[in-house]
């Protein structure tokens, strides 16, 4: 089974920082990989598919790149909504979340 | 709208069948996959396995043994049904389908504890 490796597990940013948060598979995924953001209390939400798509209604202060066995989302300008757990989803090769990124604000 | 709503007995005992209905609107199960995801309390997401448009299933390979997803058309209904439950099965199931991205529309997510 592939393994996806998040980091940090927790990150503290404060408002406008530009925020990287990564993810690393245990081998090549074809860029097959979803980045979900879940708020306190709620469900997750799909924010980017196959590695730098923008889901529909998705604030484009975020983006996705990557390729191989490493990804990354980026946050451009931190905002206070955007405090949650941030996961990582690969379906190269059966279906694999990573553990998840808190985000807060310093 | 797309709309999933899960529903189930919120307790279950450990050694006993767990059994989930996930009730649709919006679209048709016969377009459309339906998958199972669950999150454990204060912990990550696990895929738990899917339904597709076709009527076949996929399953986590960890869980393969225990679980068992199926479908009623006429009633716009997914079931999950996972037996020998043990504590570590305690968690929030999520029904989700697709739509570009894998999991695009969620359920708000049913509690189900085992415990005696």
């Amino acid at each position: 089974d592939i393994q996806m490796t998040q980091s940090p597990s927790l990150l503290s940013a404060s408002v406008g920082d530009r925020v990287t948060l990564n993810c690393k598979a245990s081998q090549n995924i074809n860029k097959n990989l979803e980045w979900y953001q879940q708020k306190l209390g709620e469900a997750p939400k799909l924010l980017i598919y196959y590695t730098n798509n923008l889901q529909t209604g998705i604030s484009s202060r975020f983006s996705g790149s990557g390729s191989g066995t490493d990804y990354t989302l980026t946050i451009s300008s931190l905002q206070p909504e955007d405090v949650a757990t941030y996961y990582c989803y690969q379906y190269n090769s059966g279906n694999t979340f990573g553990a998840g990124t808190k985000l807060e604000l310093k | 709208q797309v709309q999933l709503k899960e529903s189930g007995p919120g307790l279950v005992q450990p050694s006993q069948t767990l059994s989930l209905t996930c009730t649709v609107s919006g679209f048709s199960l016969t377009s459309n996959s339906v998958h199972w995801v669950r999150q454990p309390p204060g912990k990550g997401l696990e895929w738990v396995g899917a339904i597709w448009s076709g009527g076949s299933t996929d399953y986590n390979s960890a869980l393969k043994s225990r679980l068992s997803i199926s479908r009623d058309t006429s009633k716009s209904q997914v079931f999950l049904k996972m037996n020998s439950l043990q504590t570590e099965d305690t968690a929030i199931y999520f029904c989700t389908r697709p739509a570009r991205g894998w999991f695009a529309y969620w359920g708000q997510g049913t509690l189900v504890t085992v415990s005696s």
